[in-house]
């Protein structure tokens, strides 16, 4: 299996900050990445597929780069509504599997 | 709009069969291009791919679940379910449908709200 490892494992910010999260896969997934936003009590929710491409009716203020092992999610200018948990997940190949998870929360 | 609605017992019995069913409604489970996925996030832990399901009926399970799992489709109501079997303390979680979106890249477009599971005696 294919293991994602994410970093930090939670962090906090203010409104407005410019917030970046690591993910990290245990071998090459080329670009099959998608990151996840989830609120607590909620479902997950797509925000970038295949590493940088934009889920439609996701914010811009949410951008996705890298490829390889090694991938970051970016939130530009932090809003209220993003305090969430954010997670990767790869589709290079079956299991499918996540990372642990980064919260962020509130400073 | 795509909906998908999970429903089933929220307490099972260790070393029972765990049940649920995903009711999906605004499509078509056999709609090519998608196939269909059952996730779990046990309590405060990360989120865990079970299976999936394709149109075509192919199923692909993980393997650390593969012996007690069986994902089927029931197209005449729109919906596709899983079983458990041998359930212990461990497989309490949240349980998710979700669609996957295929050929690559695949991810997962739509998710159920998600039901909680308890395996207690």
């Amino acid at each position: 299996d294919i293991q994602m490892t994410q970093s930090p494992s939670s962090l906090s910010a203010s409104v407005g900050d410019r917030v970046t999260i690591t993910c990290r896969a245990s071998q090459s997934i080329s670009s099959y990445l998608n990151w996840y936003q989830q609120k607590p009590g909620k479902a997950p929710k797509l925000l970038i597929y295949a590493a940088s491409s934009l889920q439609s009716g996701v914010s811009l203020r949410f951008s996705g780069s890298g490829s390889g092992t090694d991938f970051t999610l970016t939130i530009s200018s932090l809003q209220p509504e993003d305090f969430a948990t954010y997670s990767c997940q790869q589709s290079y190949s079956t299991p499918f599997t996540f990372g642990p998870g980064t919260k962020v929360d509130i400073k | 709009q795509l909906q998908l609605q999970e429903s089933g017992s929220g307490l099972v019995k260790p070393s029972q069969t765990l049940s649920l069913t995903c009711a999906v409604s605004g499509g078509s489970l056999s709609s090519g291009g998608y196939s269909w996925s059952w996730i779990r996030q046990p309590p405060g832990k990360g989120l865990e791919w079970i299976g999936n399901i394709y149109h075509s009926g192919s199923t692909y399970y993980n393997p650390s679940l593969k012996s007690r799992v069986t994902i089927s489709v029931d197209r005449s109501k729109n919906q596709f379910s899983l079983k458990l079997s041998s359930v212990t303390a461990a497989d309490t979680a949240v349980y998710y449908c979700a669609r996957g979106r295929n050929p690559t890249p695949y991810y997962f477009d739509y998710w159920g709200q998600g039901t909680l599971v308890t395996v207690s005696s």
